[in-house]
């Protein structure tokens, strides 16, 4: 069975640090590419990064790039999500979710961590 | 903003037939397939159709997509209490090398 488990959110400052992970199991996790994609309250949803294992490859949203760092660790089935700089527009509830490489749909997601950026 | 563009709100009574549409450009709809999600408010999404038409294993056949140009359309017939959720409209930019939602379709049934 699929499991895509998210970790990691809370509460941090404006200008903070946090990391998410992402376990994976029940699949063979170098067959896909791994994706975060955010939802802020009341609002739709925000495609954020994707790491894809065969290319090595990673590509962000452009009003994430530079702050955000998205990698996966294939030993451990996890995807990190390190968040920098963070702004108080950035909270918004994490989802991790999973794409056969170069399908570009998304077939199980997690249940999301919610991360929430305020002093 | 969002680079694709869905109504905010759609409605109908049970059984009716309710379509939601998405305008996207060259870049993303115009050139790659589309997927749709159906977000039970307080929940993850669910894949409810993707490569613009296919449906996954375990949803019901009243839901339904298509594909023309730079749009897409997303349709519910017999339209079921269960089915009010938002739904969001999604596809690759190979301009922004990204990808893209709709705002999401809000569906409520009457």
């Amino acid at each position: 069975q699929v499991h895509l488990v998210e970790s990691g959110g809370g509460v941090v400052q404006p200008g903070g640090p946090l990391r998410l992970s992402c376990a994976a199991s029940g699949f063979t996790f170098s067959d896909y590419g791994i994706h975060w994609v955010r939802q802020a309250p009341g609002k739709g949803l925000e495609w954020v990064a994707v790491a894809w294992f065969h290319e090595r490859q990673t590509v962000y949203a452009g009003s994430m790039k530079g702050r955000f760092t998205i990698s996966r660790d294939n030993s451990k089935n996890t995807v990190y999500l390190q968040m920098n700089s963070l702004r108080a527009e950035d909270t918004a509830v994490y989802y991790c979710t999973r794409e056969i490489s170069g399908t570009y749909y998304f077939d199980y997601w997690g249940l999301g961590s919610l991360v929430t950026v305020s002093s | 903003q969002s680079v694709l563009t869905q109504p905010p709100s759609a409605s109908g009574t049970p059984g009716q037939r309710v379509t939601i549409s998405c305008s996207g450009s060259s870049s993303n709809i115009g050139s790659n397939k589309v997927n749709w999600y159906q977000q039970v408010p307080g929940t993850a999404p669910k894949l409810l159709i993707h490569s613009s038409n296919q449906r996954p294993s375990g949803v019901p056949d009243r839901f339904s997509g298509s594909k023309s140009g730079t749009s897409a359309s997303l349709a519910i017939s017999g339209l079921q209490s269960e089915d009010e959720a938002d739904y969001s409209c999604a596809a690759w930019d190979d301009s922004l090398h990204g990808y893209v939602f709709g705002i999401g379709t809000r569906v409520t049934v009457l």
